[in-house]
């Protein structure tokens, strides 16, 4: 059984570029969360997704934005690429009242 | 709002010592906690949780932590540790009454060395 998919798993940008990052969920997961770990860092929760509809989001500025498709998978984007975007992504799915997290690999972004 | 507190960024054990890795948590309502390792370039990956239920939980690869209300904390312990635990691990805290809707907030990691 597959668990969490990213793609692409390295990429490098430069500043003021989009990205678009993408995500499978574990199967039988219904529900998507994006994290941003800068280096050094713990996750930091951007946003969730749920019957393809925004439910939470933390504390980022609208230049990050997401979608959820039919079959779950989702996409994260970032517009306007600063430096400080730089980070490892990481998608975590899970079945809606569950209580565990699955999370992918991660898609390491530079911008340089 | 909930927050997590790691003591120790950096930890080091000879192999075969006791690990020992520290976790306060902070939440205004019962919470639920988890230990996550991850190994370089790699994702998360589960090592335990606390979800209200037994207070000493165990997890897998030996590592257990047990939930102590009264002083906030969530330390998470292996009595021999081996070169493999080398790895940085996180703590994490969410809010225990709809988990599933709810967001994880980390702590800032403790990243572990094992000295031969």
């Amino acid at each position: 059984d597959a668990g969490v998919t990213q793609s692409p798993t390295h990429l490098i940008k430069t500043r003021g570029q989009q990205v678009t990052l993408r995500c499978s969920p574990k199967s039988g997961h219904d529900t998507v969360s994006w994290y941003q770990q800068a280096l050094g860092q713990g996750p930091q929760f951007i946003f969730q997704y749920y019957e393809e509809e925004e439910r939470q989001r933390g504390n980022f500025p609208d230049r990050f934005s997401g979608h959820q498709f039919p079959n779950y998978s989702s996409e994260l984007n970032v517009n306007a690429l600063l430096l400080g975007d730089s980070a490892l992504y990481l998608c975590a799915s899970i079945q809606s009242g569950a209580n565990v997290l699955t999370f992918g690999a991660g898609s390491r972004l530079t911008v340089l | 709002a909930q927050s997590v507190t790691q003591l120790g960024s950096h930890v080091s054990v000879s192999e075969g010592a006791l690990v020992l890795l520290r976790c306060n948590y902070s939440s205004s309502v019962p919470p639920y906690l988890f230990w996550y390792v991850q190994y370089p370039n790699q994702g998360l990956q589960l090592l335990l949780k606390y979800t209200s239920a037994a207070t000493l939980v165990k997890g897998i690869n030996g590592f257990e932590a047990e939930f102590k209300k009264s002083e906030t904390s969530f330390h998470l312990t292996k009595p021999s540790a081996h070169m493999s635990d080398a790895a940085e691990y996180f703590c994490a805290v969410s809010l225990g009454s709809n988990f599933g809707n709810e967001k994880l907030t980390f702590g800032t990691g403790t990243r572990l060395t094992i000295i031969p």
